[in-house]
């Protein structure tokens, strides 16, 4: 198995709303990654799991709340979200999270914020 | 600052000739480059990756990169390209000075025509 899924592939919240994105992988990589991509942009890297502990957290606003409940999983929960945050959500694994790991990486959710 | 330059937004090509999409990277280290390709509507899939040794890498799908340290490029080559070919690609750096992240370039859309 050397696939990373997502759920939902979409979503729309409104700003009051509260939803969370999953991410799943059965590799048996140890490093999980959540990056944001605005249309027509590259990927930004926003949080990185290591041996399920936050290692890496890119100021990003505390609307956004990861969670690695264990190794295999990855958890994005959203609150208050603003329309500018509409925008595809890829998750990512590697085996240590060193720097010479391949990445792979999911389909994305796509999330819209009214 | 940028640490990846992808030096052409769009590349329009014929099919089955040849193209070039331009990577330049700056690091003072030892860096780790990858080319990644997204089609539309779905997440990152690696293409091929240079981590040490030869600096000729190659994809299983026809696709070649060159390492050239002293250009500090990695520009990713096809002899013929297919119509499904089309899609965006990133070009990636690892390296510790960015804190153990993968930073990616601007991107560029590689659109095949008949």
């Amino acid at each position: 198995d050397t696939e990373v899924t997502q759920t939902p592939k979409h979503l729309v919240m409104g700003m009051t709303n509260k939803k969370s994105l999953k991410c799943e992988q059965h590799m048996g990589h140890r490093a999980m990654y959540w990056y944001k991509q605005k249309a027509k942009k590259p990927p930004e890297l926003m949080f990185v799991y290591s041996y399920e502990k936050l290692s890496i957290n890119e100021s990003v606003p505390s609307r956004f709340s990861p969670e690695c409940p264990n190794s295999s999983l990855l958890n994005l929960h959203l609150h208050a979200l603003q329309p500018e945050d509409s925008a595809l959500y890829l998750c990512a694994s590697s085996l240590r999270g060193e720097l010479s790991d391949t990445q792979y990486f999911g389909p994305g959710t796509r999330l819209t914020v009214l | 600052a940028q640490s990846v330059t992808q030096l052409d937004s769009q590349v329009p090509v014929f099919e089955e000739a040849p193209v070039e999409l331009r990577c330049n990277y700056s690091s003072s280290v030892s860096v780790y480059l990858f080319w990644y390709v997204q089609y539309p509507n779905q997440g990152l899939q690696l293409l091929l990756k240079y981590l040490s040794g030869s600096t000729l890498v190659e994809s299983i799908n026809g696709f070649e990169a060159e390492f050239n340290k002293s250009q500090t490029s990695f520009h990713l080559r096809k002899p013929s390209v297919h119509i499904s070919d089309t899609a965006e690609y990133f070009c990636a750096v690892s390296a510790g000075e960015y804190g153990n992240k993968l930073v990616f370039g601007a991107g560029t859309i590689l659109r095949v025509k008949s």
